[in-house]
């Protein structure tokens, strides 16, 4: 079955404890994304990858590291987290868009908390 | 710049009503594509539907439909004889064309809350 996984689904965590959440896509899709929900603002993209090892910052980076050392994988990183960035995130796989697919395949999200 | 507006924080109805979520776009791409998701309460994204700039067909599937209209640059969802079932929310999105969309970015409204009651 084709589709994106996202862990932890729920994190609680304290301000300053370094956190990694996962994200893996099994359709060999080239581009994928993170973005963060909050109440308002609908969803903004924090950093997408365009291929291995091809990284960028998206309208939300601040906080936030990412890496994509394989094709599947695109873990999202907070080195030291802070309360506003209690949200939900979401990781999303696209194709290239060059064979005609545009949809974004969204992760389940993950809710996470920092008090 | 690029943006999407829905105007509707929240919208409630009354079961089988017919109800109308608006969506309007900016953007100064030519070609570009327009979605709409469905997150219910249990916090998943869904697909609805995507439409082409070149494509101005409305679109009917089941009790959904979609008017899209580039001269008011609006792509408007309405859901006839509304359920329970549709009570979340509804996110309309945009993504450029794939020759520069970051990754295939999406920007999204802020999204409309819709709650069908009995």
């Amino acid at each position: 079955e084709a589709q994106v996984t996202q862990n932890p689904r729920y994190l609680i965590t304290v301000t300053g404890k370094k956190l990694t959440v996962t994200c893996s896509q099994n359709m060999n899709h080239e581009y994928m994304s993170w973005y963060r929900q909050d109440p308002g603002l609908g969803l903004r993209q924090i950093y997408y990858s365009m291929n291995v090892e091809v990284t960028d910052k998206g309208d939300v980076p601040e906080g936030y590291k990412v890496s994509r050392k394989e094709k599947r994988n695109f873990p999202l990183i907070l080195e030291s987290p802070s309360p506003n960035q209690t949200s939900l995130y979401f990781c999303a796989s696209t194709p290239r868009g060059d064979r005609g697919v545009y949809e974004q395949y969204f992760g389940p999200g993950t809710r996470l908390t920092v008090t | 710049a690029q943006k999407v507006t829905q105007a509707q924080t929240e919208i409630s109805v009354v079961e089988k009503e017919d109800v109308t979520l608006d969506c309007v776009y900016e953007t100064r791409d030519t070609t570009y594509y327009l979605f709409w998701y469905k997150q219910p309460p249990s916090g998943e994204l869904v697909f609805l539907i995507r439409r082409n700039s070149f494509d101005e067909q409305n679109e009917i599937s089941g009790r959904y439909s979609w008017n899209f209209q580039k001269s008011t640059s609006s792509f408007n969802f309405t859901i006839t004889a509304s359920q329970v079932v549709d009570s979340a929310v509804y996110f309309c999105a945009l993504r450029s064309h794939p020759g520069h969309n970051q990754g295939g970015k999406l920007i999204f409204g802020q999204g409309t809350e819709l709650s069908v009651k009995p």
